[in-house]
Protein backbone atom coordinates (compact mmCIF):
# COMPACT_ATOMS: atom_id res chain seq x y z
CA UNK A 1 0.00 0.00 0.00
CA UNK A 2 0.85 3.52 -0.42
CA UNK A 3 0.40 6.62 1.80
CA UNK A 4 1.00 10.46 1.13
CA UNK A 5 1.66 12.54 3.65
CA UNK A 6 1.28 16.86 3.36
CA UNK A 7 2.44 17.49 6.59
CA UNK A 8 1.37 21.31 6.53
CA UNK A 9 -2.37 21.62 6.33
CA UNK A 10 -2.26 25.18 6.01
CA UNK A 11 0.89 27.52 4.91
CA UNK A 12 0.30 31.66 5.13
CA UNK A 13 2.88 33.63 3.52
CA UNK A 14 3.03 37.47 2.44
CA UNK A 15 4.01 37.88 -1.06
CA UNK A 16 7.68 37.50 -1.96
CA UNK A 17 8.22 34.69 0.14
CA UNK A 18 9.29 31.71 -0.12
CA UNK A 19 7.84 28.73 -0.40
CA UNK A 20 8.13 24.75 0.62
CA UNK A 21 5.59 22.00 0.33
CA UNK A 22 6.48 18.54 2.34
CA UNK A 23 5.02 15.55 0.62
CA UNK A 24 6.78 12.09 1.98
CA UNK A 25 5.43 8.83 0.52
CA UNK A 26 5.89 5.52 2.07
CA UNK A 27 6.39 2.92 -0.80
CA UNK A 28 9.78 2.67 -1.45
CA UNK A 29 9.39 1.50 -5.03
CA UNK A 30 7.98 4.85 -6.14
CA UNK A 31 9.64 6.22 -9.07
CA UNK A 32 6.56 8.33 -10.73
CA UNK A 33 5.54 11.23 -8.63
CA UNK A 34 2.87 14.34 -8.87
CA UNK A 35 1.75 17.29 -7.76
CA UNK A 36 -1.59 18.86 -8.43
CA UNK A 37 -3.12 22.56 -7.74
CA UNK A 38 -6.54 23.49 -7.50
CA UNK A 39 -7.22 27.08 -7.83
CA UNK A 40 -10.17 28.38 -5.97
CA UNK A 41 -13.49 27.21 -7.56
CA UNK A 42 -11.45 25.67 -10.08
CA UNK A 43 -10.83 21.88 -10.91
CA UNK A 44 -7.73 20.29 -10.25
CA UNK A 45 -4.70 20.44 -12.89
CA UNK A 46 -1.48 19.21 -13.35
CA UNK A 47 1.52 21.49 -11.96
CA UNK A 48 4.69 18.93 -12.76
CA UNK A 49 5.26 15.31 -12.30
CA UNK A 50 9.14 13.38 -11.96
CA UNK A 51 9.09 9.98 -13.30
CA UNK A 52 12.73 9.37 -14.42
CA UNK A 53 16.03 11.54 -14.82
CA UNK A 54 16.94 15.14 -12.75
CA UNK A 55 15.73 14.72 -9.43
CA UNK A 56 14.91 18.49 -9.71
CA UNK A 57 11.77 19.07 -12.07
CA UNK A 58 10.20 22.28 -12.89
CA UNK A 59 6.52 22.94 -13.29
CA UNK A 60 4.48 26.09 -14.74
CA UNK A 61 4.46 29.36 -12.80
CA UNK A 62 7.70 29.01 -12.03
CA UNK A 63 7.03 25.83 -9.44
CA UNK A 64 9.63 23.14 -9.12
CA UNK A 65 10.44 20.07 -6.93
CA UNK A 66 13.14 17.68 -5.82
CA UNK A 67 12.81 14.09 -5.56
CA UNK A 68 14.89 12.96 -2.69
CA UNK A 69 14.89 8.79 -3.04
CA UNK A 70 16.46 8.71 0.32
CA UNK A 71 13.99 10.68 2.30
CA UNK A 72 10.89 9.56 0.69
CA UNK A 73 10.05 13.08 -0.31
CA UNK A 74 9.23 15.25 -3.60
CA UNK A 75 9.18 18.80 -2.08
CA UNK A 76 7.28 21.03 -3.86
CA UNK A 77 9.51 24.82 -4.06
CA UNK A 78 8.71 28.33 -5.32
CA UNK A 79 11.43 31.30 -4.76
CA UNK A 80 8.65 33.89 -4.70
CA UNK A 81 5.10 33.62 -3.99
CA UNK A 82 1.97 35.92 -5.33
CA UNK A 83 -1.22 36.04 -4.67
CA UNK A 84 -2.26 34.55 -7.27
CA UNK A 85 -0.53 31.32 -6.12
CA UNK A 86 -3.56 31.14 -3.35
CA UNK A 87 -4.77 27.38 -3.84
CA UNK A 88 -4.92 23.94 -2.22
CA UNK A 89 -1.84 21.84 -3.47
CA UNK A 90 -1.71 17.92 -3.50
CA UNK A 91 0.94 15.66 -3.72
CA UNK A 92 0.24 11.82 -5.11
CA UNK A 93 1.94 8.46 -6.37
CA UNK A 94 1.25 5.39 -7.29
CA UNK A 95 1.03 2.19 -4.91
CA UNK A 96 2.87 -0.74 -5.07
CA UNK A 97 2.21 -3.22 -7.84
CA UNK A 98 -0.48 -0.61 -9.18
CA UNK A 99 -0.17 2.57 -11.51
CA UNK A 100 -3.14 4.02 -9.24
CA UNK A 101 -2.39 7.00 -7.48
CA UNK A 102 -3.03 7.80 -3.83
CA UNK A 103 -3.54 11.44 -2.97
CA UNK A 104 -2.36 13.36 -0.26
CA UNK A 105 -4.66 15.21 1.72
CA UNK A 106 -3.88 18.33 -0.24
CA UNK A 107 -1.76 21.72 1.43
CA UNK A 108 -3.73 24.97 1.59
CA UNK A 109 -1.54 27.90 0.60
CA UNK A 110 -2.65 31.75 1.43
CA UNK A 111 -0.56 34.19 0.01
CA UNK A 112 -1.39 37.62 1.72
CA UNK A 113 -0.85 40.90 -1.00
CA UNK B 1 -13.59 25.11 -25.36
CA UNK B 2 -12.24 22.18 -25.27
CA UNK B 3 -11.97 20.44 -22.36
CA UNK B 4 -14.02 18.16 -19.82
CA UNK B 5 -17.48 18.93 -19.21
CA UNK B 6 -19.75 17.53 -15.97
CA UNK B 7 -23.27 17.65 -15.29
CA UNK B 8 -25.24 19.16 -13.22
CA UNK B 9 -22.71 20.78 -11.39
CA UNK B 10 -24.89 20.73 -8.13
CA UNK B 11 -27.45 17.82 -6.70
CA UNK B 12 -29.05 16.98 -3.96
CA UNK B 13 -30.74 13.66 -3.44
CA UNK B 14 -32.95 11.97 -1.65
CA UNK B 15 -30.72 8.57 0.41
CA UNK B 16 -32.40 5.63 -1.45
CA UNK B 17 -32.51 7.50 -4.88
CA UNK B 18 -30.97 6.65 -8.52
CA UNK B 19 -28.92 9.28 -10.61
CA UNK B 20 -26.33 9.86 -12.95
CA UNK B 21 -23.40 12.05 -13.60
CA UNK B 22 -22.17 12.77 -16.72
CA UNK B 23 -18.51 13.56 -17.93
CA UNK B 24 -18.03 14.35 -21.53
CA UNK B 25 -14.79 15.48 -23.15
CA UNK B 26 -14.32 16.26 -26.71
CA UNK B 27 -10.08 16.18 -26.95
CA UNK B 28 -10.48 12.32 -28.08
CA UNK B 29 -8.63 10.98 -25.12
CA UNK B 30 -9.03 7.24 -24.45
CA UNK B 31 -8.49 7.19 -20.77
CA UNK B 32 -11.01 8.97 -18.53
CA UNK B 33 -11.67 8.69 -14.57
CA UNK B 34 -14.04 9.51 -11.54
CA UNK B 35 -12.79 10.69 -8.52
CA UNK B 36 -14.41 11.88 -5.27
CA UNK B 37 -12.78 14.51 -3.27
CA UNK B 38 -13.54 14.43 0.44
CA UNK B 39 -13.20 17.58 3.37
CA UNK B 40 -9.40 16.83 4.67
CA UNK B 41 -8.65 13.92 2.01
CA UNK B 42 -7.30 14.10 -1.11
CA UNK B 43 -9.11 12.67 -4.56
CA UNK B 44 -9.54 9.17 -4.74
CA UNK B 45 -10.10 6.93 -7.65
CA UNK B 46 -13.90 5.37 -7.75
CA UNK B 47 -13.70 3.91 -11.51
CA UNK B 48 -11.82 4.33 -14.49
CA UNK B 49 -11.49 3.68 -18.22
CA UNK B 50 -8.82 2.91 -20.99
CA UNK B 51 -11.04 3.15 -24.05
CA UNK B 52 -14.38 2.62 -25.02
CA UNK B 53 -16.52 -0.38 -23.81
CA UNK B 54 -13.07 -0.83 -21.11
CA UNK B 55 -13.93 -0.07 -17.74
CA UNK B 56 -11.92 -1.15 -14.40
CA UNK B 57 -12.58 -0.77 -10.52
CA UNK B 58 -10.42 1.88 -8.74
CA UNK B 59 -10.06 2.36 -4.83
CA UNK B 60 -13.81 3.34 -3.80
CA UNK B 61 -15.87 1.30 -6.29
CA UNK B 62 -18.80 0.63 -3.85
CA UNK B 63 -21.80 2.31 -4.62
CA UNK B 64 -21.05 3.18 -8.34
CA UNK B 65 -21.62 1.60 -11.99
CA UNK B 66 -20.10 3.37 -14.99
CA UNK B 67 -20.49 2.53 -18.45
CA UNK B 68 -17.98 3.63 -21.96
CA UNK B 69 -20.02 2.85 -25.01
CA UNK B 70 -18.02 5.92 -26.71
CA UNK B 71 -14.67 7.51 -26.61
CA UNK B 72 -16.12 10.62 -25.54
CA UNK B 73 -18.54 10.26 -22.44
CA UNK B 74 -17.97 8.49 -19.09
CA UNK B 75 -21.16 8.84 -16.88
CA UNK B 76 -20.89 7.56 -13.23
CA UNK B 77 -24.41 6.15 -11.93
CA UNK B 78 -25.10 6.14 -8.33
CA UNK B 79 -27.51 2.86 -7.64
CA UNK B 80 -29.00 4.10 -4.26
CA UNK B 81 -27.43 7.37 -3.08
CA UNK B 82 -26.59 6.93 0.72
CA UNK B 83 -25.22 9.91 3.08
CA UNK B 84 -21.79 8.50 2.74
CA UNK B 85 -21.78 9.82 -0.94
CA UNK B 86 -22.01 13.05 -0.10
CA UNK B 87 -19.24 14.67 -2.23
CA UNK B 88 -17.97 16.33 -5.12
CA UNK B 89 -17.46 14.64 -8.16
CA UNK B 90 -14.22 14.93 -10.53
CA UNK B 91 -14.22 13.77 -14.03
CA UNK B 92 -11.02 13.22 -15.59
CA UNK B 93 -9.32 12.35 -19.22
CA UNK B 94 -5.84 11.68 -20.52
CA UNK B 95 -3.83 11.05 -23.49
CA UNK B 96 -0.94 9.06 -22.21
CA UNK B 97 -2.44 6.90 -18.84
CA UNK B 98 -5.67 6.33 -17.01
CA UNK B 99 -3.43 6.95 -13.68
CA UNK B 100 -2.52 10.34 -14.90
CA UNK B 101 -5.53 12.51 -14.87
CA UNK B 102 -4.25 15.56 -17.23
CA UNK B 103 -7.84 17.49 -17.59
CA UNK B 104 -10.35 17.72 -14.88
CA UNK B 105 -13.91 18.48 -15.56
CA UNK B 106 -14.89 21.09 -12.83
CA UNK B 107 -16.62 19.17 -10.62
CA UNK B 108 -20.41 18.23 -9.71
CA UNK B 109 -20.93 18.82 -5.82
CA UNK B 110 -23.61 15.90 -4.73
CA UNK B 111 -25.14 15.89 -1.46
CA UNK B 112 -26.91 13.07 -0.04
CA UNK B 113 -30.02 13.64 2.94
Amino acid sequence: AQSVSQHNHHVILSEAASLELGCNYSYGGTVNLFWYVQYPGQHLQLLLKYFSGDPLVKGIKGFEAEFIKSKFSFNLRKPSVQWSDTAEYFCAAPGAGSYQLTFGKGTKLSVIP
Amino acid sequence: NAGVTQTPKFQVLKTGQSMTLQCAQDMNHEYMSWYRQDPGMGLRLIHYSVGAGITDQGEVPNGYNVSRSTTEDFPLRLLSAAPSQTSVYFCASSYSNWYQPQHFGDGTRLSIL
